[in-house]
């Protein structure tokens, strides 16, 4: 079974640093991308980007580039986002995120799998 | 960055009605829509990709339709637990350019 396991919330103040986690099991971490999508208190889902855990290579949605960092570790199957100056603004749940179960198909490309998702709170 | 407009933004029905939502993209995202549904405190879920296929374990009540700019997910007959928020999405930029729409919250009238 696919699972995809998400770090704690965490309770932040503005100018902090903060890294969060998603864990990959029940496949094989390389051979599909991992993205993180944001849903702020009360609105609607927001991509941000994905990694492509094999290379490390990342795209970031145009209006997060800069403001975020997309990362991964294949050697313990986790995926990463982190901030290196949080903003009130960045209060939100954050969602990691997979695709399809076969790679190569272009459905591969939605997102057939969800972590429980990390709640982020940034507050003086 | 293709826009997606869903409505309308609150559609209130009964079970056993039928729901029809909209979602209209800025430009042709050709048949590359999905539709999710999201309960609260819950992840979305997958229910329909390429605008008209049904992801795995999702009933024959949901169905989905269009290409181009226009798309409509149906729910043929109410369940009680289909009383939710729905968005759609749109790969054509994948992947930096995915898109999701406002979202239609589905309540019980």
């Amino acid at each position: 079974e696919v699972q995809l396991v998400q770090s704690g919330a965490e309770v932040k103040k503005p100018g902090e640093s903060l890294k969060i986690s998603c864990q990959g099991s029940g496949y094989s971490f390389t051979t599909y991308w991992i993205g993180w999508v944001r849903q702020m208190p009360g609105k609607g889902l927001e991509w941000m980007g994905i990694i492509y855990p094999g290379d490390s290579d990342t795209k970031y949605r145009p209006s997060f580039q800069g403001q975020v960092t997309i990362s991964a570790d294949k050697s313990i199957s986790t995926a990463y986002l982190q901030w290196s100056s949080l903003k009130a603004s960045d209060t939100a749940m954050y969602y990691c995120v997979r695709g399809g179960d076969q790679p190569l198909a272009p459905s591969a490309e939605y997102v057939h799998h969800w972590g429980q998702g990390t709640l982020v709170t940034v507050s003086s | 960055e293709i826009v997606l407009t869903q409505s309308p933004a609150t559609l209130s029905l009964s079970p056993g009605e039928r729901a029809t939502l909209s979602c209209r993209a800025s430009q042709s995202v050709s048949s590359y829509l999905a539709w999710y549904q999201q309960k609260p405190g819950q992840a979305p879920r997958l229910l329909i990709y390429d605008a008209s296929n049904r992801a795995t374990g999702i009933p024959a009540r949901f169905s989905g339709s269009g290409s181009g700019t226009d798309f409509t997910l149906t729910i043929s007959s109410l369940e009680p637990e289909d009383f939710a928020v729905y968005y759609c999405q749109q790969r054509s930029g994948w992947p930096p350019g995915v898109t999701f729409g406002q979202g239609t919250k589905l309540e019980i009238k």
